[in-house]
């Protein structure tokens, strides 16, 4: 399978703990995006990259989020000290970079804060 | 900043049948792109359709096609020949083609139920 992978794809955690997500995007993307997607809402933009170089962030992502691609393949996103408004589906996507801006999706990672 | 709106929040359709979900967005940019997702239950998310804002041909996908007004600021999606297949969510997102932001804004979504 060559799609775009998530993992864990659903994590349990109880408030105050710190999580970590990876994505693997499609191998050849340069591209990679990060949503969260709450019950009955669309996905809303949390940051995303070209390679290893971060180069837009949401004012959601706050100081809590980090997200990080070091080596411009995978992607590691974490979030410190949970809180249960953190409870939401977190979605990666990646694009070839000038080839139609389609974002393919991952399957995403659910996050519970207990 | 650019807001997707999708007024109605679930919708049915008998198999076969044809049915269209609208989409309204608010920008004052001139050049962006519109797209049509879709989530079916528990699956990743696929594109189903593309328009460029350029373009006033509307884009076309063996059953699926888009109504793009580019005035009116509306980008509706018609499926044609319904099938059980396209029970999903469906959300409708504006991507910017200025100013170097990449990133989807989307709508809330509408769910779309196929009758058989």
């Amino acid at each position: 399978d060559t799609g775009v992978s998530q993992d864990p794809r659903h994590k349990i955690t109880k408030r105050g703990q710190n999580v970590t997500f990876r994505c693997d995007p499609i191998s050849e993307h340069n591209r990679l995006y990060w949503y969260r997607q709450t019950l009955g809402q669309g996905p809303e933009f949390l940051t995303y990259f070209q390679n290893e170089a971060q180069l837009e962030k949401s004012r959601l992502l706050s100081d809590r989020f980090s997200a990080e691609r070091p080596k411009g393949s995978f992607s590691t996103l974490e979030i410190q000290r949970t809180e249960q408004g953190d409870s939401a589906m977190y979605l990666c996507a990646s694009s070839l970079n000038g080839h139609s801006y389609e974002q393919y999706f991952g399957p995403g990672t659910r996050l519970t804060v207990t | 900043a650019q807001t997707v709106t999708q007024s109605q929040p679930e919708m049915s359709v008998q198999e076969a049948e044809t049915v269209t979900l609208s989409c309204t967005y608010d920008t004052s940019e001139s050049d962006y792109y519109l797209f049509w997702y879709k989530q079916p239950p528990s699956r990743q998310m696929i594109l189903v359709i593309r328009q460029e804002a350029y373009k006033q041909q509307n884009a076309t996908e063996n059953r699926f096609s888009v109504n793009f007004q580019k005035a009116a600021k509306s980008f509706s999606l018609k499926i044609s020949d319904s099938q059980l297949g396209d029970a999903a969510m469906y959300f409708c997102a504006y991507r910017s083609n200025q100013g170097g932001s990449e990133k989807l804004v989307f709508g809330k979504g509408m769910k779309l139920t196929v009758n058989p």
